[in-house]
């Protein structure tokens, strides 16, 4: 199957600080990841959708300007996490959608924020 | 809104036994149907996807079926061995861009 690399596969920061979260296709390009956040012993709920070139499509009461959004190209996105707190320490995955239509995930990120 | 149940939240086996799962969704317009295995700590592995106009999907000792009209899926795992401890999830594709919306998931435990 398709590879999606995710990186960091995790990270400890202290609050306030930014962390920056990069999810890259390797053997395909993927013109919309998606962006998802997952809570111990949760599911996952999808956070954004990522849209190569264009503005990033964010779920309802996702906010915009702490979880920034870049798909600069057709394999990589990136997620950046703004002026962190406590409360934003999670699970974070990462996927991107094959040709065929199936879905491949990053490794995820564990964000912890001190 | 599109809302995906799993059932049961966790099950234990011993080994050899064969393993069934149940997906249940109640918007029967989904343009696929995927079946994920997540270790802790870890990302999602893709196991099985069943496009809508499918019945079914096989690869190994696993099998995926697929009932749109009654809103239902079903994983099966034969023979079960200790590595198939894990959170099997399902998802259904809501829209054309491919957005998922997942299940809560079935924590399986196979003892040796």
């Amino acid at each position: 199957g398709a590879v999606v690399s995710q990186h960091p596969s995790w990270v400890i920061c202290k609050s306030g600080t930014s962390v920056k979260i990069e999810c890259r296709s390797l053997d395909f390009q993927a013109t919309t990841m998606f962006w998802y956040r997952q809570f111990p012993k949760q599911s996952l709920m999808l956070m954004a959708t990522s849209n190569e070139g264009s503005k990033a499509t964010y779920e309802q009461g996702v906010e915009k300007d702490k979880f920034l959004i870049n798909h600069a190209s057709l394999t990589l996105s990136t997620l950046t996490v703004t002026s962190a707190h406590p409360e934003d320490s999670s699970f974070y995955i990462c996927s991107a959608r094959g040709t065929g239509g199936e879905a491949f995930f990053g490794q995820g990120t564990r964000l912890t924020v001190v | 809104k599109q809302e995906v149940t799993q059932i049961p939240a966790a099950l234990s086996v011993p080994e050899g036994e064969n393993l069934v799962l149940n997906c249940s969704f109640t918007d029967s317009a989904i343009y696929n149907l995927q079946w994920f295995r997540q270790d802790p700590g870890k990302g999602l592995t893709s196991l099985l996807l069943i496009q809508s106009s499918q019945r079914e999907q096989t690869s190994g000792r696993l099998n995926a079926s697929l009932d749109k009209s009654s809103g239902r899926s079903t994983l099966y795992i034969a023979a079960s061995q200790p590595g198939d401890s894990a959170t099997y999830l399902c998802a259904v594709t809501t829209d054309s861009w491919g957005k998922l919306q997942f299940g809560a998931g079935t924590q399986v435990v196979v003892t040796p």
